[in-house]
């Protein structure tokens, strides 16, 4: 069974500087989709960017990036310039090419931003 | 457009009652996952719904049922509530079957 896991249950970035958040997987498969999700206060998940693993080139939207690492089963991100609307629990999710729908969540991160 | 709704937006229960949360997916949308969030975790897929079928579940025990409409909407059903159950039961909505998944903002259910 695949696995995402999220070893940093908070993270603090002050306004307009940069933060990684961390996330690894496991699983056996070679084809899979990656997400990073952001679910504010509100509760309302949201996707913030998506990395299909046959791509080498990582996904970038905006302020936000993601490191991706096939072989070390690593896809962490990056928040650019962070504002204080990017506080909020993020959540790393996997899902298998082959499984219709289901996503696989990590435990998520608080990312707090100070002003 | 209307997003994903889900009603109701907060239900209280005692244990051993059963409960049917609602979803409505976006517009366009024939495909219905419904997912599980205890308090300070990560969703848990509980199953997903595909032209009225279920199409794959997760590891949940069979108190939990649903059902897919001809107009694609969903209810999951949840009988004999244990406390555990409570929960934010989301529910997501795609246009077929591995494309973008887009949620709903959630019923919080609480046992009591």
């Amino acid at each position: 069974a695949q696995t995402v896991t999220q070893s940093q249950p908070e993270m603090s970035v002050q306004e307009a500087e940069t933060v990684t958040l961390s996330c690894t997987y496991d699983t056996s498969e070679s084809d899979y989709y990656l997400f990073w999700y952001k679910q504010p206060p509100s509760r309302q998940m949201i996707l913030v960017i998506r990395q299909e693993a046959y791509k080498q080139q990582n996904a970038t939207e905006n302020r936000f990036s993601v490191n991706f690492q096939k072989a070390a089963k690593s896809f962490s991100l990056k928040i650019s310039d962070s504002q204080l609307g990017d506080a909020a629990m993020y959540f790393c999710a996997y899902r298998s090419a082959r499984s219709g729908n289901k996503l696989v969540f990590g435990a998520g991160t608080i990312l707090r931003v100070k002003s | 457009d209307a997003g994903v709704t889900q009603s109701p937006t907060h239900l209280i229960k005692t244990r051993g009652q059963q409960v049917t949360l609602r979803c409505s997916p976006k517009s366009g949308h024939d495909t219905v996952s419904w997912y599980q969030q205890a308090l300070g975790q990560g969703p848990q897929f509980i199953f997903q719904y595909y032209e009225e079928e279920e199409r794959q579940r997760g590891n949940f025990p069979d108190r939990f049922s649903g059902h897919q409409f001809p107009n694609y909407s969903s209810e999951l059903n949840v009988n004999a509530l244990l406390l555990g159950d409570s929960a934010l039961y989301l529910c997501a909505s795609s246009p077929g079957l591995g494309q973008e998944q887009f949620f709903g903002p959630g019923t919080r259910l609480t046992v009591l």
